[in-house]
């Protein structure tokens, strides 16, 4: 089942702009993840933030949580036409160990 | 080695063929799964495998029929299968159930005619 809801659903930038992705989940977390997938290939793990951590930085990717909001976002500095693909979060249940996606952003950068 | 593979990359099948789908790791994962993916869509968890046994099954139709020969080998086998059924089918890995971070092969897109 899907555990939340992620948003915007499509983003479209110019190269050089930073990409702003929301992520609402429903369950207490163990943690975190975020997870990109290019077009019909498989999901490639960009970053994990646990539930006791608040932000997390990984090259130019930025990621934080508010368990309280039961939220997180991922930011992605100075995108490059490389960077077009579609993101999925994907929460790690405190009760439960499969992995559950968002709905998922597809982002569009332009050159 | 941190790389999933599957075979075969693309699958076109009939309703009344008999095919299989396959997954290896050589990362001495012992949890797999198998996830199904609609276009647009996020990807559904169908299967787990922890330590070559049949973990979870999330009401998964009886057409679908997986199959964990050792550690690292996932199989999944497709009988009588519907045009509903076409989507991309993703096998993961994990280094075991209680280790969420997952890694994904490249998928195989079957198109059921």
């Amino acid at each position: 089942s899907q555990q939340g809801e992620e948003d915007p659903q499509a983003l479209s930038i110019q190269e050089g702009e930073n990409a702003t992705m929301n992520c609402s989940y429903k369950t207490s977390i163990n943690n975190l993840q975020w997870y990109r997938q290019n077009s019909g290939r498989g999901l490639v793990h960009l970053i994990l933030i646990r539930s006791n951590e608040r932000e997390k930085h990984s090259g130019r990717l930025r990621v934080t949580l508010d368990t309280s909001k039961k939220s997180s976002s991922l930011l992605i500095t100075a995108s490059r036409a490389a960077d077009t693909a579609s993101y999925f979060c994907a929460t790690d249940e405190a009760y439960g160990r499969q992995l559950t996606f968002g709905s998922g952003t597809q982002l569009t950068v332009l050159p | 080695d941190t790389e999933v593979t599957q075979t075969p990359k693309h699958l076109v099948m009939g309703m009344t063929n008999k095919k299989s789908l396959k997954c290896e790791q050589h990362m001495g994962h012992r949890a797999m799964y198998w996830y199904k993916q609609k276009a647009k869509k996020p990807p559904e968890l169908m299967f787990v495998y922890s330590y070559e046994k049949l973990s979870i099954n999330e009401s998964v139709p009886s057409r679908f029929s997986p199959e964990c020969p050792n550690s690292s080998l996932l199989n999944l086998h497709l009988h009588a299968l519907q045009p509903e059924d076409s989507a991309l089918y993703l096998c993961a890995s994990s280094q075991d159930k209680t280790q969420s971070r997952q890694y994904f092969g490249p998928g195989t897109r079957l198109t059921v005619t």
